[in-house]
């Protein structure tokens, strides 16, 4: 059974400083996503990551995948206030294709002024 | 172009009522997946449909819960006689594409989800 995991599961920082997120997984895979969730709405794709050693940045947040490793980092630079949500990395399900996805539980991001 | 659409956003049950929970995919998207979101934990997939064909639901329980995608209309994800366990944030999300294409690189969008009370 594939196994999502995410930590920390909770992160409280300051604005301006610098943190990562890490997502490890247990079966081969070449895909990874991350995504973002605010309180009450839905997910929003933040970046698809297609093979090993792939890094893509938008704006404060930078991810990598590294497939030997299975691992995944979310990188957060000088934070700010609007970056606080809850992000999830999720692996396609063992099958590969379109399947499904397996979320890990979520890294719930608060961000203080 | 709208996205997934998803309604109702919040509905009510009492135990043993039925739930009725309808998604809309994006336009020109035939595949349609619903997940289940308990509160503080991540997204648990339940059932891959396409169109008249239910292709996996190895997340969904056995009894109780069904799903449909016709080929007219929505996708129906049906909860008959609730219980307070199944209050949760229920999301569908859809495709354009096949299972097992390898060029497949697009993420799954996620409708708004539905919000489902038990009393």
């Amino acid at each position: 059974e594939l196994k999502v995991e995410q930590n920390p599961l909770f992160l409280s920082m300051q604005e301006g400083k610098n943190y990562t997120i890490y997502c490890n997984y247990s079966t081969t895979s070449d895909r990874l996503y991350w995504y973002r969730q605010d309180p009450g709405k839905s997910l929003e794709s933040l970046f698809v990551l297609l093979s090993n050693g792939a890094v893509k940045q938008e704006g404060r947040l930078m991810a990598s995948l590294d497939t030997k490793a299975r691992l995944s980092t979310l990188h957060i630079t000088a934070a700010v206030h609007d970056l606080s949500a809850t992000y999830f990395c999720a692996v396609p399900q063992e099958g590969g294709g379109a399947d499904g996805l397996t979320f890990g539980k979520g890294t719930h991001l608060i961000i203080q002024p | 172009n709208a996205g997934v659409m998803q309604n109702p956003r919040h509905l009510v049950r009492r135990r043993g009522q039925e739930a009725r929970l309808r998604c809309s995919p994006m336009k020109g998207h035939s595949h349609v997946y619903w997940y289940r979101q308990l509160p503080e934990e991540g997204l648990k997939f339940m059932v891959y449909l396409q169109k008249e064909n239910i292709i996996d639901e190895s997340g969904m329980p056995k009894e109780r819960f069904s799903a449909e995608f016709p080929k007219e209309g929505p996708s129906i994800l049906r909860i008959q006689q609730v219980v307070r366990g199944d209050s949760a944030a229920y999301f569908c999300a859809s495709s354009p594409l096949a299972p097992g294409v390898s060029s497949y690189n697009s993420p799954l969008h996620f409708g708004n989800g539905t919000r489902l009370t038990v009393t």
